[in-house]
């Protein structure tokens, strides 16, 4: 079985910390993202990454970074915690040459005081 | 511009009879299109796809029928259990774009009840 594991289930910060977000899957996949979901919004994709030190913006990536040092792990970085980013941050990963099956990680609540 | 549409935030079924949830999509270059299922506190999980040179694909109780023409597809659940209950996000990728057939684009989910 595919796993996407999140560093954190729940994270309280303070407005102006900076948050590290890691992802680690164990399935040798070429691509990693990461999203946010938000009451009637959905899922909304921040980064993602399809190879190690490369990555690419998603719809949201304002007050965002990514870091892909690994082929298995990719961080999200807020490098000034808002309060406007307080979300659920979903982590997949997907085979390189998919056609779309992503596979997610459990996630992480993130509360910005 | 919302790409992947579902028009319905919520439906409530009684146990045993049919759900359908709906998802209209407006990108015509979208070939491939997923369902997913989410549980409160957890993560998406992949429930069954369909690519655009079917019309239909059939998993257990699970059925995903698409209509090309009108840019629309539908999730079928047959019967309807309580542990159905959760968030279904309708979900599509297109396939030849320069690494966009990495991506996926989301609808903003249906919620789904099954009442026993």
């Amino acid at each position: 079985d595919v796993k996407v594991t999140q560093s954190s289930r729940y994270l309280v910060k303070r407005t102006g910390e900076k948050v590290f977000l890691e992802c680690v899957q164990d399935m040798d996949h070429e691509n990693m993202f990461w999203y946010r979901q938000d009451p009637g919004l959905g899922l909304r994709l921040i980064y993602f990454s399809y190879d190690v030190k490369m990555k690419e913006k998603g719809d949201i990536p304002e007050g965002y970074s990514v870091s892909r040092e690994k082929k298995e792990r990719f961080s999200l970085i807020l490098e000034s915690a808002s309060t406007n980013q307080t979300s659920m941050y979903l982590c997949a990963s997907s085979p390189g040459q998919s056609p779309g099956t992503q596979y997610f990680g459990p996630g992480t609540r993130l509360t910005v005081l | 511009d919302q790409q992947v549409k579902q028009n319905s935030p919520s439906l409530s079924v009684q146990e045993g009879r049919i759900s359908i949830l709906n998802c209209d999509y407006t990108n015509s270059m979208f070939d491939y299109f997923l369902w997913y299922k989410k549980y409160p506190a957890e993560g998406p999980t992949f429930l069954i796809s369909i690519s655009s040179i079917k019309d239909k694909n059939e998993d257990g109780r699970f059925t995903v029928f698409l209509n090309k023409s009108a840019k629309h597809l539908s999730l079928h659940i047959v019967p309807s259990q309580p542990g159905d209950s959760a968030v279904y996000f309708c979900a599509a990728s297109a396939k030849f774009w320069a690494r966009s057939n990495y991506k996926l684009t989301f609808g903003k989910g249906t919620l789904l009840t099954v009442n026993p």
